[in-house]
């Protein structure tokens, strides 16, 4: 069974700098592009960043402005997002998902509020 | 990508026929077009894929059409538990895109 959990998310305050986490289970993990989706409360999705299974290609939300990065360790089946220069309108759930086609699989989220 | 849902709200009884709108800006690659259902406080759950197979589990009173610029979500006979809001994705083009969503009440 396909697993994903998200961890890291909490209160900081703005122009701080968070990192959140993925852990995954049930498939190979280095052979899946991995994503990020956020959700502001209240509001619709959006994609945030995109990595290759190998990691050597990353794609960002344009939005972002190379305030993102993120990354992946193969050999701890995770993923990340380290995030920097937050402001309150990062203020959002945040999700890992993968595409193992032709399904979608979702984490349960782990809110990030950006606040003073 | 732009997609864009309509209505942006449904009320409607037990047993009447829900059609959800999702219309994107331009084609939608090879109908790569999925719907999630959300519940309050809950992560997104997939219901349609490619535009018209249901996921895994999913009952068969939900059905997916559409293809090019047009899709269409159908609940049959909604039922208590729809009660939700229901996103639709296009993964066909980079970025991914979501409509901002359609919520469905049961009266």
């Amino acid at each position: 069974e396909v697993q994903l959990v998200e961890s890291g998310g909490g209160l900081v305050q703005p122009g701080g700098s968070l990192r959140l986490s993925c852990s995954a289970s049930g498939f190979t993990f280095g052979s899946y592009t991995m994503y990020w989706v956020r959700q502001v409360p209240g509001k619709g999705l959006e994609f945030v960043s995109g990595i290759t299974g190998s990691g050597s290609y990353t794609f960002y939300a344009d939005s972002l402005k190379g305030r993102f990065t993120i990354s992946r360790d193969n050999s701890k089946s995770t993923l990340y997002l380290q995030m920097s220069s937050l402001g309150p309108e990062d203020t959002a759930v945040y999700y890992c998902v993968n595409l193992i086609m032709p399904a979608f699989y979702w984490g349960q989220g782990t809110l990030v509020t950006v606040s003073s | 990508i732009v997609l864009t849902q309509s209505p942006g709200t449904l009320s409607l009884s037990p047993g009447e026929r829900a059609t959800l709108s999702c219309r994107a800006s331009q084609s939608v690659t090879d109908s790569y077009l999925a719907w999630y259902q959300q519940r309050p406080g809950q992560a997104p759950r997939l219901l349609i894929y490619g535009a018209s197979s249901r996921a895994t589990g999913i009952p068969d009173r939900f059905s997916g059409s559409g293809s090019g610029t047009d899709f269409t979500l159908t609940i049959t006979r909604v039922e208590p538990e729809d009660s939700a809001v229901y996103h639709c994705h296009q993964y066909g083009s980079s970025p991914w895109t979501f409509g901002q969503g359609t919520k469905v009440e049961i009266k």
